[in-house]
């Protein structure tokens, strides 16, 4: 069975940093890239980025809200994928999703046929 | 960026009423669409992928068309367990990007 856990949220003040974990397990992480999404209380979701699977280097795509501010890594070796956050703004108060990307990539490098499974997600709250 | 237009924003139905919503693209997007339903706390769930191939387990009724910049999702005979919130989203061009939603209320 496919399983992906969030963990990490928390209640921070502006401008402090944070860690997410997406740990996973029921499949081949590897070959996965793997997208982080948020949503914002009352709000539709939002996706923040990705990270290709090693495969495909494991290069990296952001939002441009979180570009420059928010890091995806991945540890094929834990089956984990991590969404580091700094300089962190009330805006950025959101339920935190990971989700499965796709194992296939088009000719342009897109993951395909991605997002069949969700982690339950993770609270961050950031209040002064 | 592509903008996602989903129409309409909200929505009465009956049960076994057939309803349809639809996403614009600002630009072709081929088939790189999936369709989302949340219901309220709850995770967003895959219904449609590829625009029209639906997803293991997910009730027949549910049919997704379209390519290029006009997508519809097609719910053929409401449910109880249907009345949710819909979501389009785009995975053809970074940032991917959502529709509005659709809240689907009981009439």
């Amino acid at each position: 069975e496919v399983q992906l856990v969030e963990s990490g949220g928390d209640l921070v003040k502006p401008g402090r940093s944070l860690r997410l974990s997406c740990t996973t397990s029921g499949f081949t992480f590897r070959d996965y890239a793997m997208s982080w999404f948020r949503q914002a209380p009352g709000k539709g979701p939002e996706w923040v980025g990705l990270i290709r699977s090693k495969g495909y280097i494991g290069t990296t795509e952001y939002a441009a809200s979180v570009k420059g501010r928010f890091t995806i890594s991945r540890d094929d070796s834990k089956s984990i994928v991590y969404l580091q956050m700094n300089s962190l703004r009330p805006e950025d108060t959101a339920v935190y999703y990971c989700s499965r990307d796709g194992e296939y990539y088009d000719n342009s490098g897109y993951p395909i046929f991605g997002f069949d499974h969700w982690g339950q997600g993770t609270l961050v709250t950031v209040t002064p | 960026d592509i903008q996602m237009t989903q129409s309409p924003s909200a929505m009465s139905a009956s049960v076994g009423d057939r309803v349809t919503i639809t996403c614009r693209a600002s630009q072709g997007i081929s088939n790189y669409l999936a369709w989302f339903q949340q219901k309220p706390g709850k995770v967003p769930k895959r219904l449609i992928y590829a625009a029209s191939s639906l997803q293991s387990g997910v009730p027949s009724r549910f049919t997704g068309r379209g390519s290029g910049t006009e997508f519809t999702l097609t719910i053929s005979s409401l449910q109880p367990e249907d009345f949710a919130t819909y979501y389009c989203l785009q995975h053809n061009s970074y940032p991917y990007t959502f529709g509005q939603g659709t809240k689907l209320e009981i009439k």
